[in-house]
């Protein structure tokens, strides 16, 4: 079975300080994709970044880092220096090779940076 | 940077009555899908589309709902007798490469609301 797991329903935190959104996956194909997507306020959902399953480099853009560990199935996101326009809702979404076409969300994390 | 158009923004419609959903995904992009995602809940696969015909649906995708791409640039969704469980935030996406993995970009979304 396929399956994306967001244990944080809901995060605050103020300004300035680091986050770390937890994802947990699962799945039998060992060819898959890990993404993130973020839902701001106004509705939109957008491509954070992918990942491959043969790739567990971490990566960092700017304040955004990534930690990829298959031993624990978790592709977990960090925001270093949160702002407030970081307020939105994450979701970390995984499509396999037995399905491609089909992204597979979490049911995602709400972030509240308060100023 | 090229990104996918939805419209309306938001319809509101009476139970029964038919809605169409229009879509205009980015150019070169071959792979075409439908998600929804009701209120406050994660956003669910509905259907993808490719070489215009169907490849793969969920079983939320039942006979009221169909698809297609009138033309060489819209996509479309077509819920045949709303039901007020169809209201939602749908998403159009679209992905660009064929025959292997590639990561699909979301529209803005349409608010769907049955009354």
């Amino acid at each position: 079975a396929q399956k994306v797991t967001q244990a944080q329903t809901e995060i605050s935190v103020v300004e300035k300080e680091d986050v770390t959104l937890d994802c947990v996956y699962e799945t039998r194909d060992t060819t898959y994709y890990l993404f993130w997507y973020k839902q701001p306020p106004s509705g939109e959902l957008v491509f954070l970044i992918r990942r491959n399953s043969f790739d567990e480099q971490n990566e960092i853009s700017g304040r955004y880092s990534w930690n990829f560990q298959k031993s624990t199935s978790s592709f977990n996101f960090t925001i270093t220096a949160s702002q407030v326009v970081d307020s939105a809702v994450y979701f970390c979404a995984l499509t396999q090779k037995t399905s491609y076409d089909k992204v597979i969300f979490g049911p995602g994390t709400s972030l509240s940076v308060i100023p | 940077e090229p990104e996918v158009t939805q419209t309306p923004s938001h319809q509101v419609t009476q139970m029964g009555q038919e809605v169409i959903l229009r879509c205009v995904p980015i150019s070169n992009h071959l792979y075409f899908y439908w998600y929804r995602q009701i209120l406050g809940q994660k956003v669910e696969f509905l259907v993808s589309f490719y070489n215009n015909e169907i490849s793969e649906k969920s079983e939320i995708f039942d006979d009221q709902f169909s698809v297609e791409r009138p033309d060489g640039s819209n996509f479309t969704l077509k819920i045949r007798s709303t039901k007020l469980e169809d209201s939602a935030m749908y998403f159009c996406a679209s992905r660009e490469v064929p025959g292997t993995h590639g990561t699909q970009y979301f529209g803005p979304g349409t608010r769907l609301t049955v009354l």
